[in-house]
């Protein structure tokens, strides 16, 4: 079945501890993208990657990392976390972008105390 | 600045009624026009989009959206709405080929 997987899908943590957020997709997809959803904001995107090792800041950049090593993965790395990154993150993949369909994860419910 | 945008925060219809979900988009370029839906704890599901061509395009699960270049609108519509369809609906725009913009979100309530 195509699918974007993310994990976990929940996950309360403190303020400072590094933590990492997956995301696989088995499309072949070359454009994967991070994005964040706030009450009333939408969707924003923090970075963007159109092949493996291309990647690119979004909207929102500040106080995320990612990296591109293979395809199919595109993992989201907070340093250190803070409550304003208080959030539900979705990970994406495409066949580039422009008028292609987006595939969407299910979300990652993240809580920084 | 290229941007989407949805007016109303929520819509509220009986079931059986039509329903119109509304967006507008930046005059900047031509955009490719998305719609977007999301179930509870869910990721976001693509309804339709609008490339080029007919302005009226149909979708997935009954939905169909009128592109409206002199308005720079994008609604999105349902003739006869279910309980089943409420949800957060997002409208999107794609300008060039590493961004899609999207609106707000409106969230639809259907009313047995």
């Amino acid at each position: 079945e195509a699918q974007v997987t993310q994990n976990p899908r929940y996950l309360i943590t403190v303020t400072g501890k590094k933590l990492t957020v997956t995301c696989s997709q088995n499309m072949n997809h070359e454009y994967m993208s991070w994005y964040r959803q706030d009450p009333g904001l939408g969707l924003r995107q923090i970075y963007y990657s159109m092949n493996v090792e291309v990647t690119d800041k979004g909207d929102v950049p500040e106080g995320y990392k990612v990296s591109r090593k293979e395809k199919r993965n595109f993992p989201l790395i907070l340093e250190s976390p803070s409550p304003n990154q208080t959030s539900l993150y979705f990970c994406a993949s495409s066949f580039g972008l422009g008028k292609n369909i987006q595939y969407f994860g299910a979300g990652t419910r993240l809580s920084v105390l | 600045a290229q941007s989407v945008a949805q007016p109303e925060d929520q819509v509220n219809v009986a079931e059986g009624n039509p329903l119109t979900v509304k967006c507008t988009y930046s005059v900047s370029g031509n955009p490719y026009l998305f719609w977007y839906v999301q179930y509870p704890n869910r990721g976001l599901q693509f309804l339709l989009k609008y490339i080029t061509g007919d302005n009226l395009v149909k979708g997935s699960y009954g939905f169909e959206a009128e592109f409206n270049k002199s308005q720079t609108s994008f609604h999105l519509k349902k003739p006869s709405a279910l309980v089943s369809d409420s949800a957060l609906y997002f409208c999107a725009a794609s300008y060039n080929d590493y961004k899609l913009s999207f609106g707000a979100g409106t969230t639809v309530t259907v009313r047995a």
